[in-house]
């Protein structure tokens, strides 16, 4: 299966605690998106990344959360010190990167703090 | 920047009829892309169908198509001959020329009844 490989599908955990999301695009794609899908509402853009540079990340809380996407390797959303606000499904897209190129989505992680 | 309105939460069709899922938005872009996705119960994000901003004729994809006026800023999906599969939230979506990001709307809820 060469789509968008997301891991991993459900992540609980407690308050204060780091959140680790996986994300593998598309074979051949070079450009990811992060998503975040609150309960009951439409995507909200969080962060566009390359291979090794964050290009937009207007979308991202200002503290507590990091992406990256190394030279090897899946790109990482972090969500450092987890609250109960940050409950939500966490998408991540891949493209060629052409704005006419849709994006391809993964299943999602939903993540869950206790 | 970009907004996006789907002013129906929800609608609903019977079984081989017809429905019109309606969008607005607004951008400060001179050319743009326009993107509706699907997401299931399954919560998977799937295109639907996709229109260049550029292009005067509505793009159509076997039961699937859309009415877009420019003008009014308006990018319209209907669904001919409905079938149970489509129920789903749809989402309308557009797209920058930079590098892609999506917008998406609130979400529109399809219910086909049998």
């Amino acid at each position: 299966n060469a789509g968008v490989m997301q891991n991993p599908r459900h992540l609980v955990r407690r308050r204060g605690q780091e959140a680790r999301l996986r994300c593998s695009p598309m074979k051949g794609h070079s450009h990811v998106y992060w998503y975040r899908q609150l309960p009951e509402e439409g995507l909200k853009f969080m962060v566009y990344l390359q291979k090794e540079n964050i290009i937009d990340e207007s979308g991202m809380p200002k503290e507590r959360f990091s992406a990256e996407f190394p030279k090897e390797g899946p790109s990482i959303l972090r969500i450092q010190q987890v609250v109960r606000g940050d409950s939500a499904a966490y998408f991540c897209a891949s493209s060629l990167g052409q704005p006419d190129q849709p994006q391809h989505f993964g299943d999602g992680t939903r993540l869950s703090i206790l | 920047a970009q907004t996006v309105t789907q002013s129906q939460p929800e609608m609903s069709v019977q079984e081989a009829e017809t429905v019109t899922l309606s969008c607005t938005y607004d951008t400060s872009e001179s050319d743009y892309y326009l993107f509706w996705y699907k997401q299931p119960p399954s919560r998977q994000m799937i295109l639907v169908i996709r229109q260049e901003a550029y292009k005067q004729q509505n793009a159509t994809e076997n039961r699937f198509s859309v009415n877009f006026q420019k003008a009014a800023k308006s990018f319209s999906l209907k669904i001919s001959d409905s079938q149970l599969g489509d129920a789903a939230m749809y989402f309308c979506a557009p797209g920058g020329t930079s590098y892609g990001k999506l917008t998406f709307g609130q979400g529109t809820i399809l219910t086909v009844h049998p």
